[in-house]
Parts: C-alpha cells; structure tokens; sequence
C-alpha cells in the first residue's frame, strides 16, 4: 500500500466528452504530480501541483488541467476527450524539495475513450 | 529531450536464475534515479532512489547501482522466483524538478517455475 488512492479506477467516455480523475495524496505529501501512460509507452509527466498550484507541466495541451485542493488532494480534467486520450493516469504525490525523496503511485486509473 | 533507456525490453528466465536489467539516463542535470516494480493491476512499488555516483543498493535479492557520469544504471536480481514476474521501471529526475520523473518503457520479466 502506498497510501495513494485514486479514483475512478476504470471509466469509458466518448470521443468529445469531459473527465475528471481523482486522487488523494500521501498523508502529508503535499507535491502531486499526474501521469499518462499510453500502451507500450512508459508513464509521461503531464504536470505537477505544490501547495495548490501548478509547479511545472509537460508536454500536454491546455485541455488537460488540474487542481489540487487545500487537503492536497487533486483532480485531472481532460476536456474535448480525443480517442489518443485512452491510457492509464496515474497520480503520484511526494514530499518537495529533496532529491532522494521515494515519490509513491497509485494504482491508476483506465481511461477508454470511444 | 531528456531519453530514458531501458534494456531489454522483456526477459523470459527460469526459477533461480540471476538476471540484470540497464537503465541509461543523461548525465547532465543529475537529481536521482529511481526503480520502480509494477505488477499488473497494482500501483508501482518504489524499489531504489539513487542519488550519488557509485550509489549501491539492496533490498533482499535485489540490487542496484548507480554511474552518474556516464549515466546507466544496473538493476539485479538474485536467484529469481516467479513472484518476481513484473515490470522493472526506472525513472530520471534532473533539470526539471526533484520529482518529476522522466521513465523508460520498462524491462518486462517473467520468471518460470
């Protein structure tokens, strides 16, 4: 156990659609960072969130977006879903600001898109 | 770009073996390097988080090593059980922040009884 729970853990949307995706965060652990994981590819960082705000993003659109909550818990939406949206998410959390820091996933979420 | 390599892609070895896997990671930007084992339908298990050039380390049977200056990693299995049947991830973290992971595709391993 990670302690990293996210959810849904499986979802089918159309082609057009919105998600959201939800996490919760380590106790504690108030970096999150979100990830895609596109089949035969290894995980890609989509961006990060510290302490509400967003601390760096990846090479994604500006139709994926994210919030984190005061709690540090965080969502992902995905906006005008294209069927190169279907992945696993998934959602890590960790303590900022040190390099050796163990950075802890959850069990990710399936998106389908249709 | 910052490119991960990971080799082989996939390795098939029979119960009791010794197997490696290699990571290769720039070397410039250096932050750390991290091990992950992900079984299928669980969230990756954080192996190793490798800082300093040199850096060895074990848990149980398995062990890693760390060159920074000419950026690979080594991962080993000693004497393998089918439990061990997962993907091996590694993951770089340099230039763009301490935890933001850049990953390899994996080594897949299965371990026959």
């Amino acid at each position: 156990e990670t302690g990293v729970t996210q959810s849904p853990t499986h979802l089918i949307k159309t082609r057009g659609q919105q998600v959201t995706l939800r996490c919760s965060s380590q106790s504690g652990h108030n970096t999150v960072s979100w990830y895609q994981q596109a089949l035969g590819q290894g995980p890609q960082f989509i961006f990060q969130y510290y302490r509400e705000e967003e601390n760096g993003r990846g090479n994604f659109p500006p139709r994926f977006s994210g919030l984190q909550f005061p709690n540090y818990s965080s969502e992902l939406n995905v906006n005008a879903l294209e069927l190169d949206d279907s992945a696993l998410y998934l959602c890590a959390s960790s303590l900022p600001g040190v390099s050796g820091n163990t950075i802890y996933f959850g069990e990710g979420s399936w998106l389908t898109v249709v | 770009i910052l490119n991960v390599e990971q080799s082989p892609q996939s390795l098939h070895v029979q119960e009791g073996d010794s197997t490696n896997f290699t990571c290769s990671f720039p070397s410039s930007n250096f932050y750390a390097l991290h091990w992950y084992r992900w079984e299928t339908a669980k969230s990756p298990e954080a192996l190793f988080v490798m800082t300093l050039n040199g850096d060895e380390k074990k848990k149980g049977r398995i062990s890693a090593t760390l060159n920074t200056k000419e950026g690979y990693s080594y991962l080993y299995i000693k004497g393998s059980q089918p439990e061990d049947s997962a993907t091996y991830l590694c993951a770089f973290s340099g230039g763009s922040g301490y935890s933001t992971l850049t990953f390899g595709k994996g080594t897949m391993l299965l371990v026959s009884p």
